[in-house]
């Protein structure tokens, strides 16, 4: 059974925090996401990376960073937390190009 | 800009009807075609890919695609309370990363 795991499903942090948001997939996918969802706006890709350490911005890069030093964990960065980056974060991983996306079961984080 | 246009609804339908969700989809390199259920807090969940042109059946579950007209619909047979969700549609051009519609509310009252 495919498996996504994100290391909290809820977090409440202070404003100017520094948050790390980890992900473990066990399917040996190659392509591992970073998305957040808000009402109204869908989702929105942070960043995404195809390789071990390989990484690209997506549509809302400013304010993350990403790390991947192995091939199953993707970290997804808040370098010092603002309250408009309350959201659920939704981390994904798939494997070549064209396939589907399995996704985790979100981080919903609130920044005070 | 690629686009994936889905009617945010909410879509209300009585139990133990059909319920049909669509999806239109302007890049017409889109070779793959997937639809994720979300429940209320949850995160997106895959129920249905779809590749080529026609009907793609999983027991209540039919993906119907139309690559000439640029669309795709779930049709959902005999729906359930417990299918009241969001639905999404992602469309991919055989790239890294697929383009997803902003879903449409279902809600299947008893």
């Amino acid at each position: 059974d495919v498996k996504v795991t994100q290391s909290s499903r809820y977090l409440v942090k202070r404003t100017g925090e520094k948050v790390f948001l980890e992900c473990v997939q066990d399917m040996d996918h190659e392509n591992m996401f970073w998305y957040r969802q808000d009402p109204g706006l869908g989702l929105r890709l942070i960043y995404f990376s195809y390789d071990v350490k390989m990484k690209e911005k997506g549509d809302i890069p400013e304010g993350y960073s990403v790390s991947r030093e192995k091939k199953e964990r993707f970290s997804l960065i808040l370098e010092s937390a603002s309250t408009n980056q309350t959201s659920m974060y939704l981390c994904a991983s798939s494997s070549g190009q064209g396939g589907e996306q399995f996704f985790g079961p979100g981080t919903r984080l609130t920044v005070l | 800009q690629k686009e994936v246009e889905q009617n945010s609804g909410p879509l209300s339908v009585p139990e133990g009807a059909i319920a049909s969700l669509n999806c239109t989809y302007s890049d017409r390199g889109s070779q793959s075609f997937f639809w994720y259920r979300q429940y209320s807090g949850k995160s997106p969940e895959l129920i249905m890919s779809i590749y080529s042109n026609g009907d793609k059946e999983d027991g209540r579950f039919t993906a119907q695609l139309n690559k000439a007209s640029q669309y795709v619909s779930l049709l959902i047979r005999d729906s359930q309370p417990s299918d009241s969700a969001t639905y999404l549609c992602a469309v991919n051009r055989g790239s890294y990363i697929p383009t997803f519609g902003r879903g449409t509310s279902l809600i299947v009252h008893p």
